[in-house]
């Protein structure tokens, strides 16, 4: 069984400011995990993935996530935000390593103040 | 084509009308996918085919609900007798050519109101 737990519906980050959306799982095995973004009005996009290797992954959009087995996070991180970074975001995670049997987090909506 | 393409892209249906709604995977992507994606929460698996063959539909929540893709290239998500627990956006998802389903490409969806 698998499970994703994003802590926070919503987060609020001033312009230029560091992001840092949180991410928890559980998994009978050694995961993969994924972060989608979904702007609106438009379809999920990945943004980055961990199976194997290296365990801070770096993705689109000056995004970064890093897999810390003994905490069960991937927790996703921009160093300065930007307007254009508002959107849905979504941790997931598969077993497989695969998109079939991915399991979404119900996702964190992020606001980018002025 | 350049990215999944689903239609409707919105759809009203009154309690107990039959809906179909169909996607559009990406030219020769091997897998689809369609996930339901209730109010204010994460996409939900509901079934997933490789080709033609439908290998897994343990997500579909009750026998309303049937997925098709004859011929291995656009699919059909069929929810007879609709019930007002079915609205939500319907997310339909490709991946490929090679079978390689590490990355998905989601089309924009399908937004399902039961009035």
């Amino acid at each position: 069984a698998q499970s994703v737990t994003q802590l926070g519906s919503h987060v609020s980050v001033s312009e230029g400011a560091l992001v840092l959306l949180r991410c928890n799982y559980s998994s009978s095995v050694p995961p993969y995990l994924f972060w989608y973004v979904q702007y609106p009005n438009q379809g999920l996009q990945l943004l980055l993935k961990y199976t194997t290797g290296a365990t801070l992954v770096k993705g689109i959009n000056g995004f970064e996530a890093e897999f810390k087995k003994s905490e069960t996070s991937f927790h996703l991180t921009k160093p300065s935000a930007h307007m254009s970074d508002a959107a849905e975001y979504f941790c997931a995670v598969s077993p497989r390593g695969g998109a079939d049997g991915l399991t979404f987090g119900k996702g964190t909506h992020l606001i980018i103040q002025p | 084509g350049a990215g999944v393409s689903q239609s409707p892209r919105y759809k009203v249906a009154k309690r107990g009308q039959d809906v179909a709604l169909r996607c559009d995977p990406i030219s020769g992507h091997v897998s689809l996918f369609w996930y339901q994606q209730a109010l204010g929460q994460g996409p939900e698996f509901l079934t997933y085919f490789q080709n033609e063959a439908q290998l897994d539909k343990s997500g579909l929540p009750s026998d309303r609900f049937f997925a098709e893709r004859p011929e291995g290239s656009v699919s059909t998500l069929k929810i007879q007798r609709t019930q007002q627990e079915d609205s939500a956006v319907y997310l339909c998802a490709s991946s490929g050519p090679t079978g390689s389903n590490e990355k998905l490409f989601f089309g924009s969806g399908t937004q399902l109101s039961v009035l």
